[in-house]
């Protein structure tokens, strides 16, 4: 089945940095939303987007629904260590179609 | 505590045996989503149903899965004569009128030894 082109795979943080991820994919999506997943736990919404060209944020995080449709970013600014987590995006082609589509996630770690 | 249940949290079963995973989605939340999530991957969906009715179970296995969500009590997948395959976490998702925004349980980790 189709997934989403999530990069970076992962990174290291410094607390106050700030944190740029994208996900890309070769078809249109009606909505895209960004999970965050901590180790034994389930993903939790974090933002959703529904037009292209959207820019919306939730505190620190800034995400935007690319005016392709075929893309989404998120930013985190002056990252804390609780960040750290794996961050999903998820595309929706819209419809009554009940499938989200998952990127491989982006893996933020606190640099030693 | 208002969000998506899922019980039992872990699972551990022999190669054989029959998984049966539960979840109560949201209050007022009336459409139910399974997914399932290998080690270092993302979610991979499996079955979309409201109360009764299986909407969508393209991505179901064909053989040994199944799930329904009754008129009462929670939703279920079952997983029969489960292999070392079947091993992985199982989230299921809830919500409201718009199906594209999904509230996600803790997750089932089943593990088959």
């Amino acid at each position: 089945g189709q997934q989403l082109n999530q990069s970076p795979q992962s990174m290291f943080i410094q607390e106050g940095e700030d944190v740029s991820m994208n996900c890309t994919s070769s078809s249109i999506f009606n909505t895209w939303l960004w999970y965050k997943q901590d180790p034994g736990e389930g993903p939790v919404l974090l933002i959703a987007l529904y037009k292209a060209g959207e820019l919306t944020s939730n505190g620190r995080l800034t995400a935007q629904f690319g005016i392709t449709r075929k893309d989404s970013f998120l930013n985190i600014s002056a990252s804390i260590p609780s960040d750290v987590g794996i961050y999903f995006c998820a595309g929706h082609r819209g419809g009554s179609q009940g499938n989200l589509i998952f990127g491989k996630g982006t893996k933020l770690s606190v640099k030693p | 505590n208002a969000g998506v249940m899922q019980n039992p949290r872990h699972l551990v079963r022999r190669r054989g045996q029959e998984a049966r995973l539960r979840c109560s989605p949201m209050k007022g939340h009336s459409h139910v989503y399974w997914y399932r999530q290998l080690p270092e991957e993302g979610l991979k969906f499996m079955v979309y149903l409201q109360k009764e009715n299986i909407i969508d179970e393209s991505g179901m296995p064909k053989e040994r899965f199944s799930a329904e969500f009754p008129k009462e009590g929670p939703s279920i997948l079952r997983i029969q004569q489960v292999v070392r395959g079947d091993s992985a976490a199982y989230f299921c998702a809830s919500s409201q009128d718009r199906v594209n925004e999904q509230f996600f349980g803790p997750g089932t980790r089943l593990t088959v030894l």
